[in-house]
């Protein structure tokens, strides 16, 4: 079946830093990639989000890649702050309207 | 603002009870989804529906079963509560035609335990 996978499990990252996550999936006829943020408690919130027409995107201190013929897609975010700590959550479906498929998380941690 | 309510933050059932958890969203969004989140397993799938009486399942829709009535309510039925339910639940909601923004709404999520 369809799988998405996400690494590092967890990233520690000194405030001031860029961090990088990077994923991967298996169903070739995935066409949207949403990124997603949990904070410790909260809901999960889309933070960004790309599809295959386009191999990058940006949103102030966060961008994703993708490379569709890798099957690889990667988040960056620059200048981290403490507020940037969180769970984040890649993930992959074939249309926008489709079922999204998560990977297991990134655990960031930014320190001041 | 989209609003997502589940009905309980916090439940804890005994192994062979039927539970009902219940999901309501108030933007008229024709896309509904529930997942279970498990650490380092991250959101798991396990039934999806993209209109009124209709479901589809997910990844892990064993002892699972789900209702949809009507448009803004999406239940997740767990038919005889196992210790292996206990989880964190999130209920989600998107549109399901053209729109802007294709993200998910997330509830609050339902943290079960079986007991």
């Amino acid at each position: 079946g369809e799988n998405v996978e996400q690494h590092p499990s967890t990233l520690s990252v000194q405030e001031g830093d860029s961090a990088v996550i990077k994923c991967t999936y298996s169903d070739s006829a995935s066409n949207y990639f949403p990124w997603y943020k949990q904070e410790l408690g909260k809901r999960p919130q889309l933070i960004i989000d790309i599809r295959s027409n386009v191999g990058e995107k940006k949103d102030q201190r966060i961008a994703v890649t993708l490379n569709k013929t890798a099957k690889h897609f990667s988040l960056h975010i620059t200048e981290t702050q403490p507020e940037d700590s969180a769970v984040y959550f890649c993930a992959a479906s074939r249309t926008s309207y489709d079922k999204v498929i998560f990977g297991p998380g990134t655990s960031l941690s930014v320190i001041p | 603002d989209v609003k997502v309510t589940q009905s309980s933050r916090y439940l804890v059932k005994r192994t062979g009870e039927k539970v009902f958890l219940e999901c309501v969203q108030d933007m008229d969004h024709e896309n509904m989804f529930w997942y279970r989140q498990d650490p380092g397993l991250g959101l798991r799938l396990i039934y999806f529906s993209y209109d009124v009486k209709m479901k589809e399942k997910g990844d892990i829709p064993e002892g699972y079963s789900v209702s949809r009535e009507k448009k803004e309510r999406f239940s997740l039925i767990l038919e005889s509560a196992s210790t292996n339910q206990t989880s964190m639940y999130l209920c989600a909601s998107r549109r399901g035609t053209l729109t802007s923004n294709y993200g998910y709404t997330f509830g609050s999520g339902t943290r079960l335990t079986v007991v």
